[in-house]
């Protein structure tokens, strides 16, 4: 099946560094997610990109829609000890286009690590 | 407003029971989608629901079953449970239309004994 390949598996860095991570697809999706999730919990929508190129910040998030639909990265600036968690990057094919396939697609996973 | 809502957060089966797990959409979606977490296979698609219709479906056993009620509520079931079945179970919810973004609950951890 359709596989997002998400780089790095994990990451080490000091406070106040600057992180970016990034996904790529086999194929294209319509939508780009990407999600935090913390031990015992759901993953928590940080960013949502519906269209190619899209650039998209939510506070020191900052997440791109790669233009040929095929990647997607996100950057943390600033990094602090609340950071830590697993990153995933999602894809769905359902969107501005009118498909319904809402099933998402998922990368393996980003572990950061933030020592204060 | 509300978010997504799973019940039970936990629970332990034995092999070869049969488990309900049940999931409240945000108010106003109309899609639910299932996805099963584990170490191994990361974030796996089960199956979405939108107005109490099967819309797409992932590549599990017939044993994984799910439905959606006329208020969007929906409940998953895994009958004859293996080992294997042992799990975090992540619900999924949106309006299911174009443009739409996807917000997860806390989970369901299903333990097989």
């Amino acid at each position: 099946g359709q596989q997002l390949n998400q780089s790095p598996q994990s990451m080490f860095i000091q406070e106040g560094e600057d992180v970016s991570m990034n996904c790529t697809s086999s194929s294209i999706f319509n939508t780009w997610l990407w999600y935090k999730q913390d031990p015992g919990e759901g993953p928590v929508l940080l960013i949502a990109l519906y269209k190619a190129g899209e650039l998209t910040s939510n506070g020191r998030l900052t997440a791109q829609f790669g233009i040929t639909r095929k990647d997607s990265f996100l950057n943390i600036s600033a990094s602090i000890p609340s950071d830590v968690g697993i990153y995933f990057c999602a894809g769905h094919l359902g969107g501005t286009s009118g498909g319904s396939n809402y099933k998402l697609t998922f990368g393996k996973g980003t572990l950061l690590t933030v020592n204060p | 407003k509300a978010g997504v809502t799973q019940t039970p957060r936990y629970l332990i089966k034995t092999r070869g029971q049969q488990v309900t797990l049940s999931c409240s959409p945000i108010s106003g979606h109309r899609s639910v989608s299932w996805y099963q977490q584990t170490p191994g296979q990361g974030l796996q698609f089960l199956f979405e629901y939108f107005s109490e219709t099967q819309r797409n479906k992932g590549n599990f056993p017939g044993r994984f079953s799910g439905r959606q009620f006329s208020n969007s509520r929906s409940e998953m079931n895994v009958s004859t449970l293996e080992l294997g079945d042992s799990a975090l179970y992540l619900c999924a919810t949106s309006t299911g239309s174009s443009g739409n973004t996807i917000y997860f609950g806390e989970g369901s951890w299903l333990t097989v004994v």
